[in-house]
């Protein structure tokens, strides 16, 4: 079964900084999907930025990037010029392409402060 | 139109009592998946529906959960005799047909569920 580990339970940066979250992952499986999605205090998830496993570019949102490292299973999430508003739990997830399953594996999450 | 709706928001209940969650997709999302996140931990996978079916019910921890869809609407999800271990934030979401990277997922706002 695949596994997803955020190893920072918790990151703070400065308003207009950059900030990098972490996430490994564990499969077997050469093809696959990925993805980043932001928890507010609403509870409510909201999709960051996602990436297939075949695409070697790395995708990018806006002021959020990842830095996909397939061979080693790596997939960070960076954050430039940071606001207030960005301040959430973030998670990172992955969606196997074999079985049918549509169902996503997450992390257990970063918290991210924003300082003013 | 409206988001995914879910209620109710908050739920306490005396141990061993059944409880029913709902959830409201958006109109015209034929997905719906059910996941639970524990305090300080990810979203766990419980239950995928693709219309009315449920092809994927794997997450289910035990068979005193159970969900149902109907009219490929409203989704309930109900859970008998309930332990204290149930104690989790129920999380709801659809999207349009096709897999998660296309038709990403639209989270609610999740029922916080407490047994006491």
């Amino acid at each position: 079964a695949q596994t997803v580990t955020q190893s920072q339970p918790e990151m703070s940066v400065q308003e207009a900084e950059t900030v990098t979250l972490s996430c490994t992952y564990d499969t077997s499986e050469s093809d696959y999907y990925l993805f980043w999605y932001k928890q507010p205090p609403s509870r409510q998830m909201i999709l960051v930025i996602r990436q297939e496993a075949y695409k070697q570019q790395n995708a990018t949102e806006n002021r959020f990037s990842v830095n996909f490292q397939k061979a080693a299973k790596s997939f960070s999430l960076k954050i430039s010029d940071s606001q207030l508003g960005d301040a959430a739990m973030y998670f990172c997830a992955y969606r196997s392409l074999q079985g049918g399953s549509e169902k996503l594996v997450f992390g257990k999450g970063t918290k991210l402060t924003v300082n003013p | 139109g409206a988001g995914v709706s879910q209620s109710p928001s908050n739920k306490v209940t005396e141990k061993g009592k059944d409880v029913e969650l709902r959830c409201d997709p958006i109109s015209g999302h034929t997905a719906l998946y059910w996941y639970r996140q524990r305090l300080g931990q990810g979203l766990e996978f419980l239950i995928y529906f693709q219309g009315n079916s449920a092809p994927d019910k794997s997450g289910l921890p035990s068979d005193r959960f159970s969900a149902e869809r109907t009219g490929e609407s409203v989704s309930t999800l109900t859970i008998q005799r309930t332990q204290q271990e149930d104690s989790a934030v129920y999380l709801c979401a659809s999207s349009l047909a096709g897999t998660v990277y296309n038709s990403p997922l639209h989270f609610g706002n999740g029922t916080r569920l407490t047994v006491t």
